[in-house]
């Protein structure tokens, strides 16, 4: 069974850094691109973007290029996504997803909720 | 960068009707349209892919079709579980991207 088990919900203060991660099982994680879609308080859907763990090789959207960055280490199946400096607008639901049959996202992890607030 | 549109914020329906959600790219996507649903407190479950593919588990009663600009989703005969956002995505050109939703309400 295909499972993407996401770290738990954290509250940070504006300019602190954060590691979320993504552990994924159930299927050959360097075989399909791992990414990231970002859903704030009420709204829709964004995608940040996209890593292949066989290679490394990393999308990023351009409204996240150089905000965020995107990682993962297939010894341990895990993707990560990362801020050196966050904001309050950066308070949001992370869900990582799986991609399959070009570039859908056929499964998601649970989603992490991060609070960013003085 | 692909703007997706889907025309409807908000389709009230009743139990046992219709439902077509409609979306739209701002430039050829070919079959390259997924959607999703999206039910409160949960993550995007995946319908469709390659804009008329069910995904796996999906009922019958759902349906996409379209191509190059133009996407529907159908909903034969709407199901109280079926009330619900549902979100398009085209993945032909980078960055991905997402339309804005369409939420299905009980009318």
């Amino acid at each position: 069974e295909v499972q993407l088990v996401q770290s738990g919900a954290g509250v940070k203060k504006p300019g602190e850094s954060l590691k979320i991660f993504c552990q994924s099982s159930g299927y050959k994680f360097t075989g399909h691109w791992i990414g990231w879609v970002r859903q704030m308080p009420g709204k829709g859907l964004e995608w940040m973007g996209i890593i292949y763990p066989g290679d490394s090789d990393t999308r990023y959207s351009p409204s996240f290029q150089g905000q965020v960055t995107i990682s993962a280490d297939k010894s341990i199946s895990t993707a990560y996504l990362q801020w050196s400096s966050l904001k309050a607008s950066d308070t949001a639901m992370y869900y990582c997803v799986r991609t399959s049959s070009g570039y859908s996202f056929d499964y998601w992890g649970q989603g992490t909720l991060v609070t960013v607030s003085s | 960068e692909v703007v997706m549109t889907q025309s409807a914020a908000t389709l009230s329906v009743s139990p046992g009707e219709r439902a077509t959600l409609s979306c739209r790219a701002s430039q050829s996507v070919g079959s390259n349209l997924a959607w999703y649903q999206q039910k409160p407190g949960q993550a995007p479950r995946l319908l469709f892919y390659g804009s008329s593919t069910r995904a796996t588990g999906v009922p019958a009663r759902f349906s996409g079709s379209g191509s190059g600009t133009e996407f529907t989703l159908t909903i034969s005969s709407l199901q109280s579980e079926d009330f619900a956002v549902y979100f398009c995505q085209q993945y032909s050109n980078w960055p991905l991207t997402f339309g804005q939703g369409t939420k299905v309400e009980i009318k």
